[in-house]
């Protein structure tokens, strides 16, 4: 158990369809990232949030949005949704930009039919 | 395109050492090399990183060329457990807003009984 939670761990949604997906950090961790993993992609980096403020920004779509709360837990919200864009979601978080080893959380299923 | 180029597959007898190698011949003075692993879909695991001295923890070792154009994760004692995808990355410490992390397609290591 890395201590990062991630909620829900199935979602099952049509197309055209909004989500958003919960990611709470490891108890003091201050930086949190999204990551993609489809069977063909591999794993995707999405984003990233450090206190608050996004850090840095990899392959995301301009259909999905995250943001991280004063509590630092971070949400991704994804809308519009397509087929592809069903995957599984990872949350990571790491205690700060100065020790930045990533733990990862167990991550949530996204399937659009 | 990923930083880091490694062998799609290895095989290893059970008990034996394990003995994954990296390619990254493009890595930067203030890149850090990550190893992480991936069991079936769970979220990936941090195993071990370092700048450029061979590093060691409870889990694995890690060497890295003097060059640091490569380095190859160490499993001393391989169990059916380790097997899983390993991945290799390279990154600086402290993200800035261009900068990305790339996961590669990593190592599947089969642990043979």
């Amino acid at each position: 158990d890395s201590g990062v939670t991630q909620t829900p761990k199935h979602l099952i949604t049509a197309t055209g369809q909004r989500v958003t997906l919960r990611c709470s950090p490891r108890s003091g961790d201050l930086s949190v990232y999204w990551y993609q993993q489809s069977l063909d992609q591999g794993l995707q980096f999405l984003i990233q949030y450090y206190n608050g403020e996004e850090r840095a920004k990899g392959n995301i779509l301009e259909r999905f949005s995250a943001q991280q709360f004063p509590d630092l837990h971070s949400e991704l919200n994804l809308s519009s949704l397509e087929l592809g864009d069903s995957a599984l979601y990872f949350c990571a978080s790491s205690v700060s930009p100065y020790r930045d080893t990533q733990y990862f959380g167990p991550g949530t299923r996204l399937t659009v039919l | 395109d990923a930083k880091t180029t490694q062998p799609p597959s290895m095989d290893c007898a059970e008990g034996r050492a394990a003995n994954l190698p990296c390619n990254h011949s493009t890595i930067s003075g203030n890149e850090y090399v990550y190893w992480y692993r991936q069991i079936h879909s769970q979220g990936p695991q941090y195993i071990i990183h370092g700048l450029k001295n061979n590093e060691t923890n409870e889990m694995a070792s890690l060497i890295i060329t003097e060059d640091r154009k490569s380095s190859t994760l160490i499993l001393p004692h391989a169990t059916l457990r380790d097997t899983a995808v390993y991945y290799c990355i390279v990154r600086v410490a402290f993200m800035n807003r261009d900068d990305k992390i790339i996961f590669g397609k990593g190592t599947r290591l089969h642990i043979l009984p």
